[in-house]
């Protein structure tokens, strides 16, 4: 498979604490995003960092990217309960036709209790 | 509307019959494209579709699967002699443009479910 991998697989924190997940991928890239998926629900689209950006911030969330290591990291701050869901970091490929072509993580699964 | 409507949102067959999935995207958004997500395999691209470009097909698992997008609008997916392997959860998206940021505005999903 040609996708990245995220982690952790699950994370479970509490309400008001800070959640940390981290990606990584193969190729090079022209920009990572990351996507929020409630349960049953489809893809929801967070932040979108380009390859060139080495971070990047929007409400609660800041992202990372460190293409040497090709990795990304995403924080949500002071989190909260409607924040549980799964979250997917998704790649396009520097070299593709279309830079919504991605390649999905398997995506980390967070908890976060009242 | 307001935003990618896909039906129907759960189609439960029969192995070896056929099937459709259809996806209206967002008003206006030139680019469509479906993924699918399993259990097994996490979130897969299939095809995609820009303007009057002929499609990129490089997703698609097997020839059983095809997809048509008519009027530059609606999308539809079709399954030929389903099988077990096919049961997930099907999810179209679309977006401004093609070669723009990428950012993918998804649908609900169409969840099938292969006996």
């Amino acid at each position: 498979s040609q996708q990245g991998e995220e982690d952790p697989q699950a994370l479970s924190i509490q309400e008001g604490e800070n959640a940390t997940m981290n990606c990584s991928y193969k190729t090079s890239i022209n920009n990572l995003q990351w996507y929020r998926q409630n349960s049953g629900r489809g893809l929801v689209h967070l932040i979108l960092i380009r390859s060139n950006e080495r971070e990047k911030h929007s409400g609660r969330l800041r992202v990372t990217l460190d293409t040497s290591k090709k990795s990304s990291s995403l924080l949500i701050t002071a989190s909260r309960a409607a924040d549980t869901a799964s979250y997917f970091c998704a790649t396009a490929y520097a070299g593709g036709t279309s830079y919504g072509k991605l390649t999905f993580g398997q995506g980390t699964i967070l908890t976060v209790h009242p | 509307g307001a935003g990618v409507s896909q039906s129907p949102s759960n189609k439960v067959t029969e192995k070896g019959k056929d099937v459709e999935l259809r996806c209206d995207p967002i008003s206006g958004h030139t680019a469509l494209y479906w993924y699918r997500q399993s259990l097994g395999q996490g979130l897969e691209f299939l095809i995609y579709f820009q303007g009057n470009s002929a499609p990129d097909k490089s997703g698609l698992p097997s020839d059983r699967f095809s997809a048509e997008r008519t009027g530059g609008s609606v999308s539809t997916l079709t399954i030929q002699r389903t099988q077990q392997e096919d049961s997930a959860v099907y999810l179209c998206a679309s977006s401004g443009s093609g070669s723009g940021t990428g950012e993918l505005f998804f649908g609900e999903g169409s969840r099938l479910t292969v006996l």
